[in-house]
């Protein structure tokens, strides 16, 4: 049972571009949600988060969008650079005492010039 | 300040061997969680370590097992590999209830 799915395998997009990541999750009890970004050869790097009290959180060039009522968040980056190319993954977290957190099997940004 | 080290980076087993991977966590921290990340898909959660006791376990058999040592280093043990155990393995290290770190992985290939 994927409770977090990432549908879009991958997304090019244009060097100064927006680019926008789409994750979609199932449990309506997760509390927190976060992106982490993977270069290859590389552990996960935390990029952004939002609490499921909020429904917007903005941080430099990424900013992330909850909507609870779907289900679904998505991570805007802009404008888009060539250092941006990796694999992003969504992950959600169930409750507030948990580290425990549930993966989304990743989407691949290329960023062209 | 050296971040999260797992070691060895690269591992080659045959079936129904056991393997041990390591993790030392980011200095400071002192929970230690380790995920299995397979080919196409997300980081699945293993376990979870703290204070040198599993606090939380995810949905895997019993032939995963794992360890902490006093100095917050981890080990994670895999008996009677099977072909679908080949992945890479992700510890990642935090305070509790904290952002957590995550090493470059094992990447553990069972034949």
């Amino acid at each position: 049972d994927q409770q977090v799915k990432q549908n879009s395998p991958s997304l090019s997009v244009q060097e100064g571009r927006i680019s926008i990541l789409n994750c979609d999750y199932t449990n309506s009890m997760f509390d927190y949600f976060l992106w982490y970004k993977k270069y290859p050869a590389e552990g996960p790097t935390f990029l952004i988060s939002i609490s499921s009290i909020k429904d917007k959180n903005e941080d430099g060039r990424f900013t992330v969008f909850l909507n609870k009522s779907a289900k679904h968040l998505s991570l805007h980056i802009v404008p888009s650079q060539p250092g941006d190319s990796a694999v992003y993954f969504c992950a959600a977290r169930l409750s507030y005492n948990t580290d425990k957190l549930i993966f989304g099997t990743g989407t691949r940004l290329q960023v062209f010039p | 300040d050296a971040g999260v080290t797992q070691s060895p980076t690269h591992l080659i087993k045959t079936r129904g061997q056991q393997v041990t991977l390591r993790c030392s966590p980011k200095s400071g921290h002192d929970t230690v969680s380790w995920y299995q990340q397979a080919l196409g898909q997300g980081p699945q959660f293993i376990f979870q370590y703290y204070e040198e006791e599993e606090r939380q376990r995810g949905n895997f058999p019993d032939r995963f097992s794992g360890h902490q040592f006093p100095n917050y280093s981890s080990e994670l043990n895999v008996n009677a590999l099977l072909l679908g155990d080949s992945a890479l393995y992700l510890c990642a290290s935090s305070l509790i209830l904290d952002e957590q770190f995550f090493g470059p992985g094992t990447r553990l290939t069972v034949l």
